[in-house]
């Protein structure tokens, strides 16, 4: 069960969209439709942004939008906005009821 | 609203156990809904999957940690505590403890977290 692969860092312009990938294998991103993705500020607990692929929890700006295809999972932001920086972590059902966090991404808001 | 609290030791010494627990207030842990799992970051690190158990008490493992770790529930208590074996400097890490909708890895509420340091 390794890591899924995140990019280190992506950045943008207020205003700008950005993309972030999370890449596994048919084991886990590619065989089930239970990716959720997390943002975390420093010093604080990660926060649900995406769960099941591309459900938004109550209160989370519809700006942040999720995507599957194949072994790869995206994460859309749109309309970046400066509290946008941050750490975004995808997961991934990997079977048995285990799960499997990416590495995760460095959001900057140039 | 439901809140989660870690709680243990800051400091562990290498070879011995890390135990946490986690207590659970403004809902039940014997909700049939919900799993409660363990999650760890190292100082500067990414986040890591530790495990997780339902309410009647099975477990489920990261395939990396299982020879060391145990998950248990007190539902008298509502807690769910975490045992790490034969700790190292590498478990080092803010242990996180969360719940699960319904088994998906949807972790929508999150303690705030717990630094433990493994040293002599």
């Amino acid at each position: 069960q390794s890591a899924l692969t995140q990019p280190r860092s992506v950045s943008g312009s207020p205003g700008q969209s950005l993309t972030i990938s999370c890449t596994g294998t048919s084991s886990d991103v590619g065989g089930y439709s239970y990716v959720s993705w997390y943002q975390q500020h420093p010093a604080k607990a990660p926060k649900l942004m995406i769960y099941d692929v591309s459900n938004r929890p109550s209160g989370v700006p519809d700006r942040f939008s999720g995507s599957k295809s194949g072994n790869t999972a995206s994460l859309t932001i749109s309309g970046l906005q400066a509290e946008d920086e941050a750490d975004y972590y995808c997961c991934s059902h990997a079977g048995s009821y285990t799960y499997v966090f990416g590495t995760g991404t460095k959001v900057t808001v140039l | 609203q439901l809140q989660l609290q870690e709680s243990g030791p800051g400091l562990v010494k290498p070879s011995e156990t890390l135990s946490l627990t986690c207590t659970v207030s403004g809902g039940s842990i014997s909700s049939s809904s919900y799993y409660w799992g363990w999650i760890r970051q190292p100082p500067g690190k990414g986040l890591e999957w530790i495990g997780s158990i339902y309410y009647s008490g099975d477990t489920y493992y990261n395939p990396s940690l299982k020879s060391r770790v145990t998950i248990s529930v007190d539902t008298s208590m509502n807690q769910f505590s975490l045992k790490l074996n034969s700790v190292t400097a590498a478990d080092t890490a803010v242990y996180y403890c969360a719940r699960d909708t319904g088994g998906s890895g949807t972790y929508l509420s999150w303690g705030q977290g717990t630094l433990v340091t493994v040293s002599s």
